[in-house]
């Protein structure tokens, strides 16, 4: 079956814009996850949700960064006022639930670059 | 704070090797602890997931042991091969969020 997919792949922006990145999640998983790798760091978890609603977002650094998913599927993370150190590989990953002893499924990930 | 911490944080080895490599992390109030295998320009490709103490998981040529007493885990890779040249990331299950360590990035020379 189709696996968790991401768009863009890739995306360049400038300082102070305002970008949506796209996460659609294997079916029937409840649980969604983002997490932001910068260079030489592991991932770090950024917010997961348990159908539609945010069940934990302390790891978005600043107001600027927002996530929704409005019908429990697809999910959309917005930057506003893009920094220079927003620049990192953003993945997503979905599981069945959200205990955590589900393996989470990962996609490729989008490289987002601020300029 | 909780820390996972990885090393080697680099491994070249040569085809046919064999290899090992270590996940540190906190004892207390352990859950799970997940491995991930990174192929550049993939997703990250699940592994395994561990909960008990003593536990050992094998995948192919790919093995993990697990001790949540002293809080570490080893992944080992039997007769290394060139598509095994991947980052290795685990993380550690907390409040239902995965910590994960930074990597250890293996290269495998034919």
């Amino acid at each position: 079956g189709a696996g968790v997919s991401q768009t863009p792949s890739n995306k360049v922006t400038e300082k102070g814009k305002y970008v949506e990145l796209r996460c659609d999640p294997i079916s029937g998983h409840t649980a969604l996850y983002w997490y932001r790798q910068s260079l030489g760091q592991g991932p770090e978890f950024l917010i997961y949700f348990q159908g539609t609603g945010a069940a934990d977002d302390s790891g978005l650094p600043n107001d600027r960064f927002f996530a929704v998913r409005p019908e429990g599927s697809v999910s959309t993370l917005k930057i506003q006022r893009t920094e220079r150190g927003d620049s990192a590989v953003y993945l997503c990953a979905s599981s069945w639930t959200s205990g955590g002893m589900d393996t989470q499924y990962f996609g490729p990930g989008t490289r987002l670059t601020v300029l | 704070i909780l820390n996972v911490e990885q090393s080697p944080q680099s491994l070249h080895v040569q085809e046919g090797d064999s290899t090992n490599f270590t996940c540190s992390f906190p004892s207390s109030n352990f859950y799970a602890l997940h491995w991930y295998r990174w192929e550049t320009a993939k997703s990250p490709e699940a592994l395994f997931v561990m909960t008990l103490n003593g536990d050992e998981k094998k995948k192919g040529r790919i093995s993990a042991t697990l001790n949540t007493k002293e809080g570490y885990s080893y992944l080992y890779i039997k007769g290394s091969q060139p598509e095994d040249s991947a980052t290795y990331l685990c993380a550690s299950l907390v409040r239902r969020k995965l910590i994960f360590g930074q990597g250890t990035e293996l290269s495998v020379k034919p």
